[in-house]
């Protein structure tokens, strides 16, 4: 079975602060695929990047930056310079391989950016 | 391109009685998966349809089902509702191949709420 963790349930910052969201995951598949998603208050979650198992390498999108660790069993999200529009739940998720469409979504971590 | 559609956006709903909730995927995807997101359990999977088919199926009691239709449409119902189906539902639709390591994008969803 597949799990997938976000310990912080809630995060306040400050406008320009950096801050990382945590997510780390449970897995006996060797192929898999992470994902993280932003749900803003409107309600409509929105993809914002996706991780397959054999790559490692850390990615950078702006001011949005993803740190993978096999060995750790993480993927950790990090937004640099933070503004009071990434204030949202982010989800961390999980799908394996078998085919079809099955995610596993961590709890969210819910991210309030305060001006 | 059009997003993914949710029909209605707000239902209250009595104990007992049933509900049908629709969903559009965007135009050319065949995966649909519908998730249950409360503020106790989280994001949690109901089901997925690719082409008509039930692919997977979350931990959920008979009450809920779904179906897809030939345009890929689908549609969920929970019948005999009870206070603790009081959900946001969640569709989303995936690209042609509904693998594993598609993102998914999400509808604004159907609050549901039962008195």
């Amino acid at each position: 079975a597949q799990k997938v963790t976000q310990a912080q349930t809630e995060i306040s910052v400050v406008e320009k602060e950096d801050v990382t969201l945590d997510c780390v995951y449970e897995t006996r598949d060797t192929t898999y695929y992470l994902f993280w998603y932003k749900q803003p208050p409107s309600g409509e979650l929105v993809f914002l990047i996706r991780r397959n198992s054999f790559d490692e390498q850390n990615e950078i999108s702006g001011r949005y930056s993803w740190n993978f660790q096999k060995s750790t069993s993480s993927f950790n999200f990090t937004i640099t310079a933070s503004q009071v529009v990434d204030s949202a739940v982010y989800f961390c998720a999980l799908s394996v391989s078998g085919g079809y469409q099955k995610v596993t979504f961590g709890t969210g971590t819910k991210l309030q950016v305060i001006p | 391109k059009a997003g993914v559609t949710q029909t209605p956006r707000y239902l209250i709903k009595t104990r007992g009685q049933q509900v049908t909730l629709s969903c559009s995927p965007i135009s050319g995807h065949r995966s649909v998966s519908w998730y249950q997101q409360t503020p106790g359990q989280g994001l949690q999977f109901l089901f997925e349809y690719f082409s008509e088919t039930q692919r997977n199926k979350g931990n959920f009691p008979g009450r809920f089902s779904g179906r897809q239709f030939s345009n890929s449409r689908s549609e969920m119902n929970v019948s005999t509702l009870e206070l603790g189906d009081s959900a946001l539902y969640l569709c989303a639709s995936s690209l042609v191949t509904g693998g594993p390591s598609n993102e998914q994008f999400f509808g604004p969803g159907t609050r549901l709420t039962v008195l």
